[in-house]
């Protein structure tokens, strides 16, 4: 069974600049988070998806960044224009159901200058 | 709101050394706790967790957390580490009721094991 996967590993843009972030989840998973680390600091919960639904957005920082779902299988988030407070490590993780464990992906590495 | 907390930021053991990594959460409610570990060049993987019963939990490789609801900790021990054990662990907490892959993270804790 394939992990959760996350695009592009590493991503390098200038302030004021658009990118977009990509996660696949594991099959069947219709539970999905994003994350971010951002530089010493701990790791963060943004938001929760269900199927294509957007369960719980508490985390999100401001309304810079836009998370999708269509279809209920991978999602994106898009961050537009980015800051340089942006740079960080985004992690996705993905769950079968509400009370089964979260698989994580490798993260992606925003680096924004 | 919750939080979590893992005293050491760094942790530099030999090998065959015991270990035992600090964690404290601040929820007065039930809550689901868990470790994560990421090694160099991996994702966070899932080495034990915490739902109810035995408060002593067994993960993989050889690691165990005890849960003191009166202390609000959920240490990580293991009687003897090896080099391939260096990473970064985390300490979760996730509060009862919500779903469990919803998650708030302590700092973290870099483990460093010399051969």
């Amino acid at each position: 069974e394939a992990g959760v996967t996350q695009f592009p590993s590493h991503s390098v843009i200038e302030k004021g600049q658009t990118v977009t972030l990509r996660c696949d989840p594991i099959s069947g998973h219709d539970n999905l988070y994003w994350y971010r680390r951002v530089m010493g600091k701990e790791i963060k919960f943004l938001l929760h998806f269900v199927k294509e639904s957007k369960q719980d957005e508490s985390g999100m920082p401001n309304n810079r960044f836009l998370a999708e779902r269509t279809g209920g299988t991978y999602s994106t988030l898009k961050v537009q224009p980015a800051e340089l407070e942006d740079s960080g490590v985004y992690f996705c993780a993905s769950s079968r159901n509400l009370n089964t464990e979260a698989f994580f992906g490798q993260g992606t590495r925003l680096t924004v200058v | 709101a919750q939080s979590v907390s893992q005293h050491n930021h760094h942790v530099i053991l030999s090998e065959a050394a015991s270990l035992e990594l600090g964690c404290n959460y601040s929820y007065g409610g039930t809550v689901n706790l868990f470790w994560y570990v990421q090694y160099p060049g991996q994702h966070l993987q899932l080495l034990l967790k915490y739902f109810s019963g035995d408060p002593l939990v067994k993960g993989i490789k050889g690691f165990e957390a005890e849960f003191i609801k009166s202390k609000f900790s959920f240490n990580l021990r293991k009687p003897s580490v090896q080099w391939s054990d260096t990473a970064e662990y985390f300490c979760a907490v996730n509060a009862g009721g919500t779903s469990y892959g919803k998650l708030t993270f302590g700092q973290g804790t870099i483990l460093t094991v010399h051969p």
